[in-house]
């Protein structure tokens, strides 16, 4: 069964301490990996797709990484604003219709 | 980015009466439409997948007579919720691609569904 597993379920920084979430899948056939930010009573905002393994990708103060099992989300010198549930959610091949599989989710507080 | 819309934004009904919820895509043609179901501090849960043009797919567990979905054109898909019971209370939630197995979807801002 395809599977998304997120780690921690919740991590609390103090601002400009660095630090990277994960993002463990089992499935039978990767067709890419997407980082999601949903701040609280809003919809998922899109951060990235990944698509093969050693692939990353960085957005401001955010970098994602890809291997074969995991994935990782790392924050450098966070600030309060990064404060939001991070999402990850994976594409199988299986599925052609662009279906996503999406982990529990790992909740970030950012603290001045 | 590609915007997507959902309206309304929130909405209170009594039991036993009929939502529609909207989802657009603003500026992108959706050729799929995904519609999701949160609750609070959890995941979203995919109810159904649909085609413009085209019968929704829907995942185990979601009853399609409740949940109807209707995605008439490449811009815009309607969830309604038949006779909504206190249980239907949610927050909902629509993405859309432009089709394909490889598409990112984009997510609307969620609408919060209360009935009494």
């Amino acid at each position: 069964e395809d599977q998304v597993t997120q780690s921690p379920e919740a991590l609390r920084l103090q601002e400009g301490e660095s630090s990277s979430l994960n993002c463990s899948y089992t499935v039978s056939g990767l067709r890419g990996l997407f980082w999601y930010r949903q701040d609280p009573g809003k919809g998922p905002e899109f951060l990235f797709t990944l698509y093969s393994a050693g692939e990353e990708k960085e957005k401001e103060r955010l970098k994602a990484t890809l291997t074969k099992k995991e994935s990782f989300l790392h924050i450098t010198a966070p600030k309060p604003e990064d404060s939001a549930t991070y999402l990850c959610a994976v594409q199988t091949r299986s599925s052609n219709t662009g279906k996503l599989i999406f982990g529990q989710g790992t909740t970030l507080q950012v603290k001045p | 980015g590609a915007v997507v819309s959902q309206h309304p934004s929130r909405v209170i009904c009594k039991s036993g009466t009929s939502v529609k919820i909207e989802c657009r895509s603003l500026d992108f043609q959706a050729t799929t439409m995904f519609w999701y179901r949160q609750f609070p501090k959890q995941s979203l849960m995919l109810m159904a997948t649909s085609n413009e043009g085209s019968k929704a797919t829907y995942e185990q567990g979601v009853e399609k007579d409740k949940f109807l979905i209707n995605h008439a054109s490449l811009t815009l898909s309607t969830l309604t919720v038949t006779s909504a019971h206190p249980e239907d209370s949610s927050f909902y939630i629509c993405s859309a691609s432009g089709g394909g197995a490889r598409e990112t979807q984009y997510f609307g801002p969620g609408t919060r569904l209360l009935v009494l």
